[in-house]
Parts: C-alpha cells; sequence; structure tokens
C-alpha cells in the first residue's frame, strides 16, 4: 500500500468552481506539504504544515486554501479555479531526524486540467 | 536572482558516460542538500543528500557539496537508458528545518 496517497489522481474542472485535493499518509510524519508542478518551473511550495495546528503560506499561496484535518490529512482547496491553475500537484511529508531535515515523500500527484 | 538554480537541458550523455548534474543557492545559511530524481508523469523520489562539504558515493551516484562557493552537484557514473529523467536539486534553507526550495530540475538523456 501506497505511505502518502492523493486523491482524485486526475480531475477536469470549469473555470469558476470549487475543487478540493486531499492527501492521505501512513507513515506517522507530522510535517504536510502541497507543491504545484509545471512545465520548467520545477516544484513550487503552496502551503505546509508542521503539524495539526501550524499552517503556512509557501511561496504561491494566492488562490489557495488548506486544511489539517488530522495529522494524516492535508487537504488543498481552489475555492475559484482559474486557467493557469492548471498543474500537477503533489503532497509530501517529511519529519526531523536527529534534529536534522530528512526527504520529503511525494504522493503520486494529482494532475489538475481548469478549462 | 533563483533561489536555488540549475541548468534545464536536456544534458545528452552517450551510455557508460560519466553525467554532471549542477546547482547553485543563494542562501548561504542553507544546511541541507538532496536530490531527486523524477520520471516523466511519476512523482520525485530521492537519490542522495547531503549536509558537509566534500563528496558522498552511494554506488553509481556522488553528491559533491561546497559551501564556499554555494554549489553542489551530482555525478552519475557508467550512465544508463535507465537514467533518463528529469533530476531535481532542493536545499534546506537557514532558519527553517522542513521546508525544501527546489531548482527547475535538470533532464537528462542517456543515449544508447
Amino acid at each position: 500500500d501506497a505511505d502518502v496517497t492523493q486523491t482524485p489522481r486526475n480531475r477536469i474542472t470549469k473555470t469558476g468552481k470549487r475543487i478540493m485535493l486531499e492527501c492521505s499518509q501512513t507513515k506517522g510524519h507530522d510535517r504536510m506539504y502541497w507543491y504545484r508542478q509545471d512545465p520548467g518551473l520545477g516544484l513550487r511550495l503552496i502551503y505546509y504544515s508542521f503539524d495539526v495546528k501550524d499552517i503556512n503560506k509557501g511561496e504561491i499561496s494566492d488562490g489557495y486554501s488548506v486544511s489539517r484535518q488530522a495529522q494524516a490529512k492535508f487537504s488543498l482547496s481552489l475555492e475559484s479555479a482559474i486557467p493557469n491553475q492548471t498543474a500537477l500537484y503533489f503532497c509530501a511529508t517529511s519529519d526531523l531526524t536527529s534534529g536534522r531535515p530528512r526527504e520529503q515523500f511525494f504522493g503520486p500527484g494529482t494532475r489538475l486540467t481548469v478549462l | 536572482q533563483k533561489e536555488v538554480e540549475q541548468n534545464s537541458g536536456p544534458l545528452s550523455v552517450p551510455e557508460g558516460a560519466i553525467a554532471s548534474l549542477n546547482c547553485t543557492y543563494s542562501d548561504r545559511g542553507s544546511q541541507s542538500f538532496f536530490w531527486y530524481r523524477q520520471y516523466s508523469g511519476k512523482s520525485p523520489e530521492l537519490i542522495m543528500f547531503i549536509y558537509s562539504n566534500g563528496d558522498k558515493e552511494d554506488g553509481r551516484f556522488t553528491a559533491q557539496l561546497n559551501k564556499a562557493s554555494q554549489y553542489v552537484s551530482l555525478l552519475i557514473r557508467d550512465s544508463q537508458p535507465s537514467d533518463s529523467a528529469t533530476y531535481l536539486c532542493a536545499v534546506n534553507p537557514a532558519g527553517n528545518t522542513g521546508k525544501l526550495i527546489f531548482g527547475q530540475g535538470t533532464t537528462l538523456q542517456v543515449k544508447p
């Protein structure tokens, strides 16, 4: 079973619609992240959460909101989708080991198309 | 200036050659450095991480870090066609122990 799951895997929606992308993890990590990936731009951080009560904006948070419902669940919402939010979205998790950050584990991604 | 910069490529090498991928970063206080491999349409997976100046080897992969020059590289020896992918450099900035800043990635093509 996958440690980090994302639903849906693919979604096509229309401009102005509200959409939610969900992420669940069984790794027991307390840190969770949402990224978007566009061709040639690498991964850009949208929001991150270090625990249920700690949510932070990343470099491109405008137009997005998040909810950390539980340690294992972190959802991303687009309140009113627009075409330039068409991208591949990844959820990731991590923890600290010996005070150092360790790798982030990525979910399989959600391909979102906004028409 | 971007915080983490990579040449987008594509970098093309023949099978069996050494592929050299480079990354520079702007935050001099950065402490941890990661290389991820991403196949087309798939999620990134970690190949190497490095914290200290110098070289770190793992099989055919060597990560090199030079903090004075703010430069990190990944060498892939005996390159195989299966190494063809996009390689993402990621840096943990100073003062934030959980956040990673990613470069745009370098596409590597290994030709048989």
